[in-house]
């Protein structure tokens, strides 16, 4: 069984600084990883994916994200936050040899303060 | 905004009504799942579309059943509606082991 925790219901940063969200995974065997944004009234927009390669992953909107093998881990980064990043941000997680069901963490709301 | 579109945008039923909703794929995708997300919760996976076959499905009862047509179109079909079945409805249209791309959703509130 594959599954995702997003340890934080809410992160809040000032505008300007830097901001992380956290995801921890746990898979079978090995990890697509994506991230998603939410707007209210909205569905999810993708913003990044982790399949192979590097363990830097660069998305929309200026977001990256670091897979981290050994601590089982696909954070979410931005170096300077906007206020129109405020939303509620999903990580997920599908094992390779599953078809292409995803399995999505709670949730995080960002919260951009000016 | 993603190719992938959903009709109706809001619904309102009655408990032990059936419903029917509907999403058009991303132009190429031929793969379309299906996933509820409860008020507070993310997205839980109902089901997998690929060539018109179901194949993959979550936890949810029978009463929740789909159809995927040759221009891989497709429908979320759910009987019997229960009060928690209330809820905002997701389709993603992917090609192979690419990203799931979303539509907007249906909001269905059962009364």
């Amino acid at each position: 069984a594959q599954s995702v925790a997003q340890p934080e219901d809410q992160v809040n940063v000032a505008e300007g600084n830097p901001l992380t969200v956290k995801c921890t995974y746990s898979v079978s065997g090995n990890p697509y990883l994506f991230w998603y944004v939410q707007y209210p009234n909205r569905g999810l927009q993708f913003l990044l994916k982790y399949i192979t390669g590097d363990n830097l992953v660069k998305g929309s909107y200026g977001f990256e994200a670091e897979f981290n093998k050994s601590q089982t881990s696909f954070h979410l980064k931005k170096p300077s936050a906007l206020v129109s990043d405020s939303a509620l941000y999903f990580c997920a997680v599908r094992d390779k040899g599953a078809g292409n069901m995803l399995t999505f963490g709670g949730g995080t709301r960002l919260m951009v303060k000016p | 905004e993603t190719g992938v579109t959903q009709s109706p945008t809001h619904l309102i039923k009655t408990r032990g009504q059936q419903v029917t909703l509907r999403c058009s794929s991303q132009s190429g995708h031929n793969t379309v799942s299906w996933y509820q997300q409860a008020l507070g919760q993310g997205p839980q996976f109902i089901f997998q579309y690929y060539r018109e076959e179901e194949n993959g499905r979550g936890n949810f009862p029978p009463r929740f059943s789909g159809l995927q047509f040759p221009n891989y179109s497709s429908e979320l079909n759910v009987n019997a509606l229960e009060l928690d079945d209330s809820a905002l409805y997701l389709c993603a249209s992917s090609w192979g082991q690419g990203a799931g791309y979303f539509g907007p959703g249906t909001r269905l509130t059962v009364l």
